[in-house]
Formats: structure tokens, sequence, C-alpha cells
């Protein structure tokens, strides 16, 4: 079975842009979540989506935004950019509850 | 007081050693309690987990969640230079609305050849 993939793996972007990061959760998984780690702050939690419906989200700004497709498939999108974006970014699929696989993540800097 | 405290190392033992990683919490509503392993520029791999207490085995890796004390452990026997990593345990609730993984900052760990 396929895992989690994200795309792209780098991405070097500079402030005011906005960018799309995009998650193939594993088949058959209906949930995705996405994080955000930091070497200063660890893995944060950002939204997490069930079958297209977001159910519950961290303590983001509104910049930070995402959906989740008919096939499951998720994409983040980060307006105006900052500097304190810079981090890696990681999706992770599950069946809803409990146990949650991750992708290798997309790296984003953000100059 | 943060919801999962984890030491965050860094830890270095010789190879064959035995390693103790732990974590506690305050939030009760866990139910599910995992260990990942991270190496460097990689996304987590899950390890292990648990529902609710109890132990379990899997080769040279146990786990250990003790509710009552709001305390879990991560066993590593024989431990090898390839178990270098980060180990970062996490927990969430039974989901719904409310369904996230929580982590604790991680422990770095070094098994020395």
């Amino acid at each position: 079975k396929a895992g989690v993939t994200q795309t792209p793996r780098y991405l070097i972007k500079t402030r005011g842009q906005q960018v799309t990061l995009s998650c193939s959760p594993i088949s058959g998984h209906r949930s995705v979540s996405w994080y955000q780690q930091t070497p200063g702050q660890g893995l944060q939690f950002l939204f997490e989506y069930f079958s297209e419906t977001q159910r519950n989200k961290g303590n983001f700004p509104g910049r930070f935004s995402g959906r989740q497709f008919s096939n499951s498939r998720s994409e983040m999108n980060v307006s105006t950019l900052e500097l304190g974006d810079s981090a890696l970014y990681l999706c992770a699929s599950s069946l809803g509850q409990g146990v949650q696989y991750f992708g290798a993540g997309t790296r984003l800097s953000v100059l | 007081q943060k919801e999962v405290e984890q030491d965050p190392g860094p830890l270095s033992v010789p190879e064959g050693a035995i390693v103790s990683l732990n974590c506690t919490y305050s939030n009760s509503a866990f139910q599910y309690f995992m260990w990942y392993r991270q190496y460097s520029r990689k996304g987590p791999e899950l390890l292990m987990y648990t529902y609710s207490s109890g132990n379990k085995e899997d080769g040279r890796f146990t786990a250990q969640v003790d509710k009552s004390s709001k305390y879990i452990s991560l066993f590593i026997r024989d431990s090898q230079p390839s178990d270098s990593a980060t180990y970062l345990c996490a927990m969430s609730d039974s989901g719904g609305s409310n369904y996230k993984l929580t982590f604790g900052k991680g422990t770095l760990l070094t098994v020395n050849p």
C-alpha cells in the first residue's frame, strides 16, 4: 500500500507570496491532518479534514487555510508569507481516529 | 503546564544499551498513545501505538502506558546505531470534532558504536 505523499518536497518563497502544498493520503483514509514543525515549537496542529469537512483547527492565523477533495487528497495554503512561516509542513492520514501516518513533509523556506 | 511533557535530551548511549524514553501528560481524555521515530529531515515514522493502558511489545521495542499516573514509556533493548533519531510521543482522544495528535517536543537519541 502506498504511503502518504506530499508535494513538493522543498519550496523557497519570499515574504508576501503565497504557497500551496499538496497531500495524497493512504488509500481508504478519509482523514487528513496538517502540522507545522519548527525547532523551537516542535509539531503543532494546523487543521484536520474528514470527508471534505474541516473538523478541527489549531491556533494559527487565518492566513493558513486548507481544503479536502472528494478523493481525500488535501491542499494547504499559506497567504502573505512571513519569515516565521519557514518550517517543515507535515501531512498525516488516518481512518478518522487514533493513529496517524505521516508523509515526508514539505520544507518551506521564506526569504 | 503543557499538555505533553517530554525530556528533550539529548541522550547518548553505547550500542547494546537499554534505552528508556518517557512522556507525561495532563489531559485525562487521551486514549491513544503513540511513539514516532524521526530521522533528520524526514517525516515521523510510527513505531508503536497503544490504546488505553497496558504494555505492547514489538521486537526490541516495548511501549507502556500508565493512565493512573499519566505516564508513558518506550523501551529500546539492544540499541543499535540505526536507532539514532528523534523520538516523539503523541496522544489523542477518541476522535470526532476534537481529533488531533498532541506531541511532546521529542528526545534526540544517539547510539554510539
